[in-house]
C-alpha cells in the first residue's frame, strides 16, 4: 500500500500570496488531519475532515481552510500569506469508520517558506 | 484543553543502553489513547508505539515499552538495547476519540556510538 503522499514537498511563496497544499491519504482512508510544524509552536492542529466534511478544527485564524475530495484526497489553502506561516505542513490519514481513530500516518510534509 | 509536556528538550545514549523519555499530559477524559511518534531528520512522523487509556497493561513493541501510569498522567518511553537509527525527534502525543492529536514540544534523542 502507498503511504500518505503530500504535494508539493517544498514551496517558496511571497508575503501577501495565498497557497495550496495536497494531500492523498492511504487507499480506504477516509479520515485527513492537517498539522502546522516550526520550532517556536512545535505541532499545532489545524483540521480534520471525514467523508468531505470538516468534523474538528484547531486554533488558527480562517486564511486557514481545507476541503476533502470523494475520493479522500484533501487540500489545504492559506489566503493572505505571512512570514509566520512559514513551517512544515503535515497531513495524517487514518483509518476511521466513524469517530475516533487508533492511529495517524503521516505524510512527509511540505516544508512552506514565506518571504 | 489537554496538554501534553515533555520536559527533557533533548537527551543522549550510548549505543546499546537503555534510555526512558518522559511525558506528561493532562485531561478530565476517561477514555483517550496515547502515543510515541519518531521523527528522524527525513521529517517522516512515524509511529513507534500506542496505548489505549482503558488498558491497563503496558505496551510493547520490540524493544520499545512505555510506562503508563493513568492515575498519574504520566506516558514513558523506554528504549532498550538503543540503536544508531533511534536517533530522532520524539513526540509524545495524546488524542481523544475525535481524531485531533495534541503533542508534546518533544525530546532531542541522540544516540552515540
Amino acid at each position: 500500500k502507498a503511504g500518505v503522499t503530500q504535494t508539493p514537498r517544498y514551496l517558496i511563496k511571497t508575503r501577501g500570496q495565498q497557497v495550496t497544499l495536497s494531500c492523498s491519504p492511504i487507499s480506504g482512508h477516509r479520515s485527513v488531519s492537517w498539522y502546522q510544524q516550526t520550532p517556536g509552536q512545535g505541532l499545532q492542529f489545524l483540521f480534520e475532515y471525514f467523508s468531505e466534511t470538516q468534523r474538528n478544527k484547531g486554533n488558527f485564524p480562517g486564511r486557514f481552510s481545507g476541503r476533502q475530495f470523494s475520493n479522500s484526497r484533501s487540500e489545504m489553502n492559506v489566503s493572505t500569506l505571512e512570514l509566520g506561516d512559514s513551517a512544515l505542513y503535515l497531513c495524517a490519514s487514518s483509518p476511521t469508520q466513524g469517530q475516533g481513530s487508533t492511529e495517524a500516518f503521516f505524510g512527509q510534509g511540505t516544508r512552506l517558506t514565506v518571504v | 484543553a489537554q496538554t501534553v509536556t515533555q520536559s527533557q528538550p533533548e537527551m543522549s545514549v550510548q549505543e546499546a543502553e537503555t534510555v526512558t523519555l518522559s511525558c506528561t499530559y493532562d485531561t478530565s477524559e476517561n477514555n483517550y489513547y496515547l502515543f510515541w511518534y519518531k521523527q528522524p531528520p527525513s521529517r517522516q512522523m512515524i509511529l513507534v508505539i500506542r496505548q489505549e487509556a482503558y488498558k491497563q497493561q503496558n505496551a510493547t513493541e520490540n524493544r520499545f515499552s512505555v510506562n503508563f501510569q493513568k492515575a498519574a498522567k504520566s506516558f514513558s518511553l523506554k528504549i532498550s538495547d538503543s540503536q544508531l537509527g533511534d536517533t530522532a525527534m520524539y513526540f509524545c502525543a495524546f488524542m481523544k476519540n475525535n481524531n485531533d492529536m495534541r503533542f508534546g514540544a518533544g525530546t532531542r534523542l541522540t544516540v552515540k556510538p
